[in-house]
């Protein structure tokens, strides 16, 4: 079954622990990207990548890193959370092939910093 | 640059009257535009998409959205709602040259009364 898939679904940390969520997709996607959602703020991306090693900021990217090491994983790294970063967090992924370029999402995951 | 508003965040209708949620685009460049659809605890579903061509797009669902460029609209409808129904959706707009990125309305969250 064609899917993204995120872990943990839901997680609860602490200010200042480091933490990774991971992101996988098994359709061989060249884009994959991290949004996060808040009440009355919809969607907005934090960062992309159009390829492996290929990384860009979106448009909320301070207090996050990703890498693209291998073309179906994208990691979000929080190296050191803090209470705004609380948030439910997607990744999503599509083909580059033929506009327009239909973005699949993985289940979100929900993260909470105290 | 592009931007969304999706009038009203919150829409009631009874079971079986029309839904209209409304969305209205800002694109320095023709837009493809989606709907998306999210049930509670999941993640995004892509309900629709305009690219080119027929301006009148048929969904999932039993949904459908008009674009209108003299407008810059691109509402959802459907014509009997059902109980299903109940979740957010949120429109979404993409240049259709450059990059992927998807930029995001705030949602509208639809309930159903019974």
């Amino acid at each position: 079954e064609a899917q993204v898939t995120q872990n943990p679904r839901y997680l609860i940390t602490v200010t200042g622990k480091k933490l990774t969520v991971t992101c996988s997709q098994n359709m061989n996607h060249e884009y994959m990207s991290w949004y996060r959602q808040d009440p009355g703020l919809g969607l907005r991306q934090i960062y992309y990548s159009m390829n492996v090693e290929v990384t860009d900021k979106g448009d909320v990217p301070e207090g996050y890193k990703v890498s693209r090491k291998e073309k179906r994983n994208f990691p979000l790294i929080l190296e050191s959370p803090s209470p705004n970063q609380t948030s439910l967090y997607f990744c999503a992924s599509s083909t580059l092939g033929a506009k327009p370029y239909e973005q699949y999402f993985g289940p979100g995951t929900r993260l909470t910093v105290t | 640059a592009q931007s969304v508003t999706q009038l009203g965040s919150h829409v009631s209708v009874s079971e079986g009257a029309l839904v209209l949620l409304r969305c209205n685009y800002s694109s320095s460049v023709p837009p493809y535009l989606f709907w998306y659809v999210q049930y509670p605890n999941q993640g995004l579903q892509l309900l629709l998409k305009y690219t080119t061509g027929a301006t009148l797009v048929k969904g999932i669902n039993g949904f459908e959205a008009e674009f209108k460029k003299s407008e810059t609209s691109f509402h959802l409808t459907k014509p009997s709602a059902h109980m299903s129904d109940a979740a957010e959706y949120f429109c979404a707009v993409s240049p259709n040259f450059g990059n992927e990125k998807l930029t995001f309305g705030t949602g509208t969250r639809l309930t159903i009364i019974p």
